[in-house]
């Protein structure tokens, strides 16, 4: 079983609608991450969590949010979904906030917003 | 945020190796380098990340320049699966920045 799943795997939804992006993890790991790809570039991070009671902005937070329900389980929502929010979105986790460790990615969501 | 340049895109023949270069000038002291791969459909993935003295494991190698501004990756023999995205990346405090990566592909 993989250690970092995400739900659903595709999405196609409406302008206007309010989507949740789920994110569950085997691993133990305290640290969790959303991110989010366009075709062609790199990713960049929207939201982080240290731990259950800690959540913090990334580059691009603006209309999103996230809630931390346990160790394993980070959500992102969108919370009235527009056109170039048309992305992949990755979660990711890691053991410490410590600069050599590892982050492990989920599948991806691909998310259409017509 | 500090950041990395990396060429858009190199080829490599299959059994031969690969260098892959990133450049990162204005890098700190503490920031570890790290590079990750994305294969076709799929997230990233860890590859290797260094200080200061070149590293080596089962993927690859890690080359980093005396003065930090630059690394390269070595795969030592590319197989059609290393066909892949390829990240440079600066951790700064656990958080990753990515850039766009160069993107390897490999002839057989």
């Amino acid at each position: 079983d993989a250690d970092v799943t995400q739900t659903p795997r595709n999405r196609i939804t409406k302008t206007g609608k309010r989507i949740m992006l789920e994110c569950s993890q085997t691993k133990g790991h305290d640290r969790m991450y959303w991110y989010r790809q366009d075709p062609g570039l790199g990713l960049r991070l929207i939201y982080y969590s240290f731990d259950v009671k800690d959540i913090n902005k990334g580059e691009i937070s603006d209309g999103y949010s996230v809630s931390r329900q346990a160790q394993a389980k980070f959500s992102l929502s969108l919370e009235s979904a527009i056109p170039n929010q048309t992305a992949l979105y990755f979660c990711a986790t890691s053991d410490r906030d410590r600069p050599t460790d590892t982050q492990y990615f989920g599948p991806g969501t691909r998310l259409t917003v017509l | 945020d500090a950041k990395t340049t990396q060429p858009n895109s190199m080829e490599s023949n299959e059994e031969e190796p690969v260098h892959l270069p990133c450049n990162h000038s204005t890098i700190s002291g503490t920031d570890y380098i790290h590079w990750y791969r994305q294969l076709p459909s799929q997230g990233p993935e860890y590859v290797i990340h260094g200080l200061t003295s070149n590293v080596n494991n089962r993927m690859a190698s890690l080359a980093i320049a005396e003065d930090r501004k630059s690394s390269t990756l070595i795969l030592h023999r590319a197989t059609l699966r290393d066909a892949a995205v390829y990240y440079c990346i600066l951790n700064q405090g656990g958080k990753l920045i990515f850039g766009q990566g160069t993107e390897l592909s490999v002839k057989p």
